[in-house]
């Protein structure tokens, strides 16, 4: 199985700041990589796709970056509506994996 | 406009074979490349993806669950089913259903359903 690691369980962040999420998978999964966002009470919703598209309606400040092993979600200007949880996932081969998850709060 | 939403027991017993349902709409199973994805999510915990079932009716599992699963399709009715057998504990999660297509990633998701297992 391929295994995603998002390192940071945890990271503070403040109103306006750049943060970067990062994910790595235990072999090369190309760019088949999505980010999730998911927030208390609810269903995940898609951000990026491909690693690095946008999916439609996601903010611009949202941007998605690599390919292979290593993966960066970044979030510029952070917005108090950012305070979440993200999942990355790989779907380049069966079984599908996410990894673990990064919460973001505010400091 | 696709939607899904899961329905299940809420709480069922251990040992007993978990019955889950998507109702879905805005697409269709029939349709070339189309495919749906069953995830779950313990409380506080991460997601762990289950399986899937694809237009064609190809069907794959979790390895690490695979003897317990089973994942079916009703395209006439727009539902898919999962069935868990020999429930514990361990599968108490919120269980969501997901679109997927083209084996890409999951972009739309239902709402998810809280099971319970409990003596």
């Amino acid at each position: 199985d391929i295994v995603m690691t998002q390192s940071q369980k945890f990271m503070s962040t403040s109103v306006g700041d750049r943060v970067s999420v990062t994910c790595k998978a235990s072999q090369n999964v190309g760019t088949n990589v999505a980010w999730y966002q998911q927030k208390p009470g609810q269903s995940p919703k898609a951000l990026i796709y491909s690693a690095s598209y946008r999916y439609s309606g996601v903010p611009d400040r949202f941007t998605g970056s690599g390919s292979g092993t290593d993966f960066t979600l970044t979030i510029s200007n952070v917005q108090s509506e950012d305070l979440a949880e993200y999942f990355c996932q790989q779907y380049n081969s069966y079984p599908l994996t996410f990894g673990a998850g990064t919460k973001l709060e505010l400091k | 406009q696709v939607t899904l939403k899961e329905s299940g027991p809420g709480i069922l017993q251990p040992s007993q074979t978990l019955s889950l349902t998507c109702s879905f709409s805005g697409f269709s199973l029939s349709t070339s490349g189309m495919g749906v994805g069953w995830i779950r999510q313990p409380s506080g915990e991460g997601l762990e993806w289950l399986a899937d079932i694809w237009w064609d009716d190809n069907k794959y599992y979790n390895p690490s669950l695979k003897s317990r699963l089973t994942i079916s399709k009703d395209t006439s009715s727009n539902q898919v089913f999962l069935k868990i057998t020999s429930v514990d504990t361990a599968d108490t999660a919120t269980y969501y259903c997901a679109r997927r297509a083209d084996y890409d990633w999951f972009a739309y998701w239902g709402q998810g359903t809280l099971v319970t297992v409990s003596a």
